[in-house]
């Protein structure tokens, strides 16, 4: 069993509705959680990030976590097309190392 | 800055021959990753660097892949001899530091071919 997992899609939604992206994880020692977005034939970059339960929201993303339940969101809202893209979600102890979900791929069509 | 470079950005080569992949960090960051992305394993840590010396490397597949990092300006991946599974997309990342709070900046990547 992969460290977190997330579902690779594609997910496809009309331009303006809210997108929901999750994954789930099995390491409790994770503290960080972050999502990249990479763009095709792109490197990731970072979206966004969370430390601990929580919320956090900048503009039309909000990162959601439940470490109760060992499951994180990414959520769109207004989705436009330039927001096609793969999303992964990435966890982290509090050290170097990243794990990384395999990614979803979105499209959101005009 | 120009973000971090790598090259070349495509390599096509048939099994058994050496690949050597390249990346330039971000000019002042001191950590240093490299990464292989595949649809099946998705991306994965191969080797990470702190002040140009390697810290962990338990994510090299095999004594077939080597890295290095001369100076704080250049890194090397080596595969030798290639195999068809190596196929992947190999990406280089530099952050300031190697707090998990640093953002990793990756390179656009190079696409590998082993036929």
């Amino acid at each position: 069993q992969k460290e977190v997992e997330q579902d690779p899609g594609p997910l496809s939604v009309p331009e303006g509705a809210i997108v929901s992206l999750n994954c789930t994880y099995s390491n409790s020692a994770f503290q960080y959680f972050m999502w990249y977005r990479q763009y095709s034939r792109k490197g990731p970059e970072l979206l966004m990030y969370t430390y601990s339960s929580g919320n956090k929201e900048d503009g039309r993303f909000t990162a959601q976590v439940d470490k109760s339940s060992k499951y994180i969101s990414l959520f769109i809202r207004d989705s436009q097309p330039s927001d096609s893209a793969t999303y992964l979600c990435a966890c982290n102890t509090g050290g170097f190392k990243t794990i990384f979900g395999a990614g979803t791929r979105l499209f959101v069509k005009a | 800055d120009a973000g971090v470079i790598q090259s070349p950005r495509h390599e096509v080569t048939e099994m058994g021959q050496e690949v050597t992949l390249r990346c330039k960090p971000i000019s002042g960051h001191n950590s240093l990753f490299w990464y292989r992305q595949t649809m099946m394993r998705g991306l994965e840590l191969l080797i990470y660097f702190n002040n140009n010396v390697p810290i962990d490397d338990s994510g090299m597949p095999e004594d077939r892949f080597s890295a290095k990092m001369p100076n704080a300006s250049f890194s090397t991946l080596k595969i030798q001899p290639s195999e068809p599974r190596d196929s992947a997309v190999y990406f280089c990342a530099s952050s300031e530091t190697s707090g998990v709070l640093d953002e990793q900046f990756f390179g656009p990547g190079t696409r590998l071919t082993v036929l």
